[in-house]
């Protein structure tokens, strides 16, 4: 089953505008990852949170967490066209070794 | 090589045979991982490679699936007796710390069975 779950599903946005992508997960974790796919192939890491950390900055990128509601959230600001992609969150649960995926936001920037 | 390279790139086969797809790591990744992605799904994870030995296994689906990891380096997923499900896109993942680190991830193989 999938740990993350990502909200929305899909968000369409104009060039310029902020996005915003939402992730819950279920267990204790020890860090919490954003990843980027384009066109259904390789995934791109973009971010990596950890457990005891609040906010952190990448470019354009913020990412947050509050382990305490078991969610984080992934702001894209000033999108472009080229942002157009699916967005993933990823969980490095406590007690298993492997990343954990989310079901993914598709994002649509319209130029 | 510079990234996580994995072979065939498609592969289109008939139900019942049986398939291998390979992923080369980034070299010095102790740490290697399958996943699977059905169409406009998410990541489902299969197996976890730390060194040669799997630790976790949990995500294969069946005992038609198969993987081993030699040298630590090259991993083999083999799927014995394919059936219509079994169609997606397998991708490999390979990791410096293995647990929880950056995952860097090879551009997978489509495979279709018809």
């Amino acid at each position: 089953s999938q740990q993350g779950e990502e909200d929305p599903q899909a968000l369409s946005i104009q060039e310029g505008e902020n996005a915003t992508m939402n992730c819950s997960y279920k267990t204790s974790i020890n860090n919490l990852q954003w990843y980027r796919q384009n066109s259904g192939r390789g995934l791109v890491h973009l971010i990596l949170i950890r457990s005891n950390e609040r906010e952190k900055h990448s470019g354009r990128l913020r990412v947050t967490l509050d382990t305490s509601k078991k969610s984080s959230s992934l702001l894209i600001t000033a999108s472009r066209a080229a942002d157009t992609a699916s967005y993933f969150c990823a969980t490095a649960d406590t007690g298993r070794r492997a990343l954990t995926f989310g079901s993914g936001t598709r994002l649509q920037v319209q130029p | 090589g510079a990234g996580v390279s994995q072979s065939p790139s498609n592969k289109v086969t008939e139900k019942g045979k049986d398939v291998e797809l390979r992923c080369d790591p980034i070299s010095g990744h102790t740490a290697l991982y399958w996943y699977r992605q059905s169409l406009g799904q998410g990541l489902e994870f299969l197996i976890y490679f730390q060194g040669n030995s799997a630790p976790d296994k949990s995500g294969l689906p069946s005992d038609r699936f198969s993987a081993e990891r030699t040298g630590g380096s090259v991993s083999t997923l083999t799927i014995q007796r394919t059936q219509q499900e079994d169609s997606a896109v397998y991708l490999c993942a390979s990791s410096l710390g293995g647990w929880g680190t950056e995952a860097f991830f090879g551009q997978g193989t489509r495979l279709t069975v018809v």
